[in-house]
């Protein structure tokens, strides 16, 4: 079975501008979770998205949103890019049925730098 | 809010036992995971708890008391390719948090 993808592997961005990041997930898994990995902060939870509706939503600002397709693929978006974006953002999936099954397998991630 | 306490570093020699703990406290609860993550790559799971008790996989074992906010991950035979960061992740709802993690160097 095919891993969590994520495209593009590296963005180079300048400050202002947005970017979309994408997250497939594996087959059959349903929800989909983002995060953003600094060395100051750690792994910090962005949001969930679990059939196409965010169950859950970290403390990050509105300028970080996403969303999640009918066939469980799932986007995120930062407008107005600041050079503290600069991060790798992961992507996990998981059946999210409950008990073990809820395990998230992580993407190899989007490294973002901000200029 | 989520707390989540782990050393944030540890050095043993191949072969040896590293214990790392790890104390939490969440909002709410129903279960705890540990990932493995080497320099520049993704977090890979290595073990789950959601009842008190020691789970064995292997060379890894995993132990949670929940009225304790605690768990461990005891690395057993450690290997050269043990050397990692290891995050701590209880599960509130369907959010993980992450504690910082601990990094792991294996020495020979």
């Amino acid at each position: 079975k095919a891993g969590v993808t994520q495209t593009p592997r590296y963005l180079i961005k300048t400050r202002g501008q947005q970017v979309t990041l994408s997250c497939s997930p594996i087959s059959g898994h349903r929800s989909v979770s983002w995060y953003q990995q600094t060395p100051g902060q750690g792994l910090q939870f962005l949001f969930e998205y679990f059939s196409e509706t965010q169950r859950n939503k970290g403390n990050f600002p509105g300028r970080f949103s996403g969303r999640q397709f009918s066939n469980s693929r799932s986007e995120m978006n930062v407008s107005t890019l600041e050079l503290g974006d600069s991060a790798l953002y992961l992507c996990a999936s998981s059946l999210a049925e409950g008990g073990p099954t809820d395990t998230q397998y992580f993407g190899p991630g989007t490294r973002l730098t901000v200029l | 809010g989520q707390n989540i306490d782990q050393p944030t570093e540890m050095t043993a020699t191949e072969g040896a036992i590293v214990q790392i703990n790890c104390t939490y406290q969440t909002s709410g609860f129903n279960g705890l995971f540990w990932y493995q993550q080497h320099a520049g790559e993704a977090p890979t799971f290595l073990s789950y708890n959601v009842l008190d008790g020691l789970e064995e996989k292997g060379r890894f074992s995993s132990f949670l008391s929940r009225s304790k906010g605690y768990s461990y991950l005891l690395l057993k035979e450690l290997q050269m390719k043990d050397s990692a960061s290891y995050l701590c992740a209880p599960r509130d709802d369907y959010k993980l948090s992450f504690g910082a993690g601990t990094t792991v160097t294996v020495r020979a």
